[in-house]
């Protein structure tokens, strides 16, 4: 069955440094999603991506997060200057055709900002 | 988007069915339930959706109430794989993004 991945699994990084997370989504899915969970608390959407821009995006997302589908397989979401308040596990997420359809999610990276 | 309500927690045994609730009381006619559910140490994962009538899969099956404002996920025999925290989520049919906006979710524990 095809299932989202996700690299690395975890990803440890000094406050500032930039990060990039990879996910390869579903081959033939159209849209990506990336969220993400700090411990203990809720799943929280970042950013939804269809047709190669954002569709929509949360508060969280400002201005240190960028999302990228560089080639016809990765979807990437870099931020570039972490802080400590990054440190969450992120999902990355892909549905096939429509806004409404399921949603497949990766396994996830834990970023941890020391 | 509308909001849903979800005891934090419950209990069940082995191979015995599991009704979670769902409380929507705010939902729109347009708006699609969804169930997903987290393991532990993993990503969310699909389990249900419905508008109206009841639903069953292989996983599953979703009761909706007549007024559509409550629903009840049912696990017909929960095995420890189902130990996980269940999501309830109402999605509009005209959303643009397809965002999914979860709460607090059900944490299911299932005693052997």
């Amino acid at each position: 069955e095809p299932e989202v991945t996700q690299t690395p699994s975890h990803q440890v990084t000094q406050m500032g440094q930039e990060v990039i997370l990879r996910c390869v989504p579903i081959s033939n899915h159209l849209y990506f999603y990336w969220y993400r969970q700090i411990l203990g608390q809720k799943v929280e959407f970042l950013v939804s991506f269809y047709n190669n821009e954002i569709s929509e995006k949360s508060e969280i997302f400002d201005d240190q997060f960028s999302v990228e589908r560089p080639d016809g397989s990765n979807f990437t979401l870099k931020i570039r200057s972490t802080k400590l308040e990054d440190s969450a596990m992120y999902f990355c997420a892909s549905s096939e055709v429509g806004t409404t359809d399921t949603q497949y999610f990766g396994p996830g990276t834990r970023l941890t900002v020391l | 988007d509308a909001k849903t309500t979800q005891p934090n927690s419950m209990e069940s045994n082995e191979e015995e069915p599991v009704h979670l609730p769902c409380n929507h009381s705010t939902i729109s006619g347009t708006d699609y339930i969804h169930w997903y559910r987290q393991l532990p140490s993993q990503g969310p994962e699909y389990v249900i959706h419905g508008l109206t009538s009841n639903v069953n899969n292989r996983m599953a099956s979703l009761a909706i109430a007549e007024d559509r404002k409550s629903s009840t996920l049912i696990l017909h025999r929960a095995t420890l794989r189902d130990a996980a925290v269940y999501y309830c989520i109402l999605r509009a049919y005209s959303s643009n993004t397809g965002k999914l906006i979860f709460g607090q979710g059900t944490t299911l524990q299932v005693k052997p």
